[in-house]
């Protein structure tokens, strides 16, 4: 089946730096991707809407100057976390889909502590 | 607006079936899905239905009415593995509109 791999799958930054996060799809055109984060006991929160080739669409209350999102392939699309805080730590995850009607593929999410 | 409502949270017992609902108010429809997700882990698809009718795969089936704006999910022979939060998305154009998700407790 498809797959989504995403990287890294843990990191720890310090406050200031700041930290990039891969979602490869392996074997398909992901022509939509989704970013989230996640914290502790609470849902998915979308963060921001790419596809390929066009900017991303933030949701809102997320600063796209600080979640950098680059979708400049049908495979790749990359999220980074500029001058991370300690407040950024969470569970971030990607997924990735192809037309419009087909099922969306989760990768293995990044967790990221600031500290 | 869009929104999609399941409830927070239910509980069930072992070896018994359970019903999870999710309704719906979209601006448009190319389909709704189901997730589980384990605490710390990435959601695993279980479902899609785009057009009305229950679909069955083994243990699970999802049902959708898309006249009612309503699905559900529905889990067979529970089993404490199925202890989860039970994630309901609906996709419209190219943004998926997520459920807050429903937590599942499977009890002995």
């Amino acid at each position: 089946g498809a797959v989504v791999s995403q990287h890294p799958s843990w990191v720890i930054c310090k406050s200031g730096t700041s930290v990039k996060i891969e979602c490869r799809s392996l074997d398909f055109q992901a022509t939509t991707m989704f970013w989230y984060r996640q914290f502790p006991k609470q849902s998915l929160m979308l963060m921001a809407t790419s596809n390929e080739g066009s900017k991303a669409t933030y949701e809102q209350g997320v600063e796209k100057d600080k979640f950098l999102i680059n979708h400049a392939s049908l495979t790749l699309s990359t999220l980074t976390v500029t001058s991370a805080h300690p407040e950024d730590s969470s569970f971030y995850i990607c997924s990735a889909g192809g037309t419009v009607g087909s099922p969306l593929h989760f990768g293995n999410g990044t967790r990221l502590t600031v500290t | 607006g869009q929104n999609i409502d399941q409830p927070t949270e239910m509980t069930a017992t072992e070896g018994a079936i359970v019903q999870i609902n999710c309704t719906y108010q979209t601006s448009g429809f190319n389909g709704l899905f189901w997730y589980q997700q384990h605490a710390g882990e990435a959601p695993t698809f279980l479902s899609y239905n785009v057009l009305d009718g229950l679909e069955e795969k083994g243990r699970f089936s999802s049902f959708l009415s898309r006249s009612k704006g309503y699905s559900y999910l529905l889990l067979k022979e529970l089993q404490m593995k199925d202890s989860a939060s039970y994630l309901c998305a609906v996709r419209s154009n190219y943004q998926l509109i997520w459920g807050a998700g429903t937590k599942l407790i499977i009890k002995p």
